[in-house]
């Protein structure tokens, strides 16, 4: 079974710093795909990133990066310089591979994020 | 452009009073799915469907019903709502299910 631990549950910073969100998986698959959704107070779940099992490099987009390491199974996301309206709630969430059909993502408890003036 | 739709935004209805969610996507995705998401917790699975095939997760009450009439319109049935159906509920497509799922803006269900 897979499962998914987002052990931070509030973090709140001020303005322009950087902020470290944690990610930790389970799955007994070698073929699985890792994500990001940010959640702002309207709702939508928005998508930031989809990561494969076989492609640890790291990625940045603009202020965000993203750290996987499969050692440690664990797939963080980092935002720099944070801004108000980074403000939401952040999901980590993993899919296995091997059911092409039925593969479900399962979703952390989610990470409120809250960035001060 | 919103490729994926939900409507309404805002849904109110009477405790017992069946009620219908929409969801259409103009992505022609294969799978569609139906989240429910309760206040501070993470969206959880109802079900889905992979084109015509409904796939039903097993703790999903049989209050939750749902339909699937072409590619593009999902619909939630709601057959006699209680106070404990209220949440937020999120349409969610993707090509195949291993791929990215884009999600809707959502429907907030009050129930009175």
């Amino acid at each position: 079974a897979q499962k998914v631990t987002q052990a931070q549950t509030e973090i709140s910073v001020v303005e322009k710093e950087d902020v470290t969100l944690d990610c930790v998986y389970e799955t007994r698959d070698t073929t699985y795909y890792l994500f990001w959704y940010k959640q702002p107070p309207s709702g939508e779940l928005v998508f930031l990133i989809r990561r494969n099992s076989f492609d640890e490099q790291n990625e940045i987009s603009g202020r965000y990066s993203w750290n996987f390491q499969k050692s440690t199974s664990s797939f963080n996301f980092t935002i720099t310089a944070s801004q108000v309206v980074d403000s939401a709630v952040y999901f980590c969430a993993l899919s296995e591979g091997w059911d092409g059909a039925n593969s479900k993502l399962t979703f952390g408890k989610g990470i409120t994020l809250s960035v001060r003036p | 452009d919103a490729m994926v739709i939900q409507n309404p935004r805002y849904q109110v209805t009477q405790f017992g009073k069946p009620v219908t969610l929409s969801c259409s996507q103009t992505l022609n995705h294969n799978v569609m799915y139906w989240y429910q998401q309760k206040s501070s917790q993470a969206p959880k699975l109802l079900f889905h469907y992979y084109d015509k095939d409904f796939n039903n997760e097993a703790d999903t009450p049989d209050n939750f019903q749902s339909r699937r009439p072409n590619t593009s319109f999902c619909f939630l049935d709601i057959r006699s709502p209680g106070l404990g159906d209220a949440a937020m509920y999120l349409c969610a497509t993707t090509r195949e299910s291993t791929d990215t799922q884009y999600f809707g803006p959502g429907t907030r269900l009050t129930v009175l």
